[in-house]
């Protein structure tokens, strides 16, 4: 079984620049959560959808994030424009209902 | 609101046993879980606890206790992939399956 895939693994871009970062969950999962880590903190919760609904947004920083999961398949996180303490690692998990979230291995974005 | 509370960083032996601790103090709590997660990789599940007690899975225990905001991710036989950082996360419950994360604990086992 293929496991939660992310990508790209790193982006670098400029203050001010868009970024669209990706992933694809585990086959059959209605549960999609992202999750960032920002350096030295500990992992926060941004959103979660469920199938091609946000059931949960309650962790999105500002207006410049939009996630979207058309389709209730895959699911995109854009950030426009971003900004230095965008930076950090986003994590995209999985999961059926009731049952252990499933994490990729991130996107680490840094901001310059 | 919640507050996740572990150790930063531990050291152990190769053969040994650890226990890293969590405390937490949530506004809603409905259960406790553990991953594990190499540099610059996924967090990795490794237990889940809603009832006190303790749970075991080969090498790996988790202890949970609701009444004091506790719980412990206890290593046996420690080898040397075992060094990773270990995340305490607390789950709502609350409609949404968010989970809430301390910083981690970062082991380093030396032979």
């Amino acid at each position: 079984e293929a496991g939660v895939t992310q990508f790209p693994s790193h982006s670098v871009i400029e203050k001010g620049q868009t970024v669209t970062l990706r992933c694809d969950p585990i086959s059959g999962h209605d549960n999609l959560y992202w999750y960032r880590r920002v350096m030295g903190k500990e992992i926060k919760f941004l959103l979660h959808f469920v199938k091609e609904s946000k059931q949960d947004e309650s962790g999105m920083p500002n207006n410049r994030f939009l996630a979207e999961r058309t389709g209730g398949t895959y699911s995109t996180l854009k950030v426009q424009p971003a900004e230095l303490e965008d930076s950090g690692v986003y994590f995209c998990a999985s999961s059926l209902t009731n049952s252990p979230l499933h994490f990729g291995n991130g996107t680490r974005l840094t901001v310059t | 609101g919640q507050n996740i509370d572990q150790p930063t960083e531990m050291t152990a032996t190769e053969g040994a046993i650890v226990q890293i601790n969590c405390t937490y103090q949530t506004s809603g709590f409905n259960g406790l879980f553990w991953y594990q997660q190499h540099a610059g990789e996924a967090p990795t599940f490794l237990s889940y606890n809603v009832l006190d007690g303790l749970e075991e899975k080969g090498r790996f225990s988790s202890f949970l206790s609701r009444s004091k905001g506790y719980s412990y991710l206890l290593l046996k036989e420690l080898q040397m992939k075992d060094s990773a950082s270990y995340l305490c996360a607390a789950y709502s419950g609350a409609g949404s399956y968010q989970l809430t994360f301390g910083k981690g604990t970062k082991l380093s086992v030396i032979p």
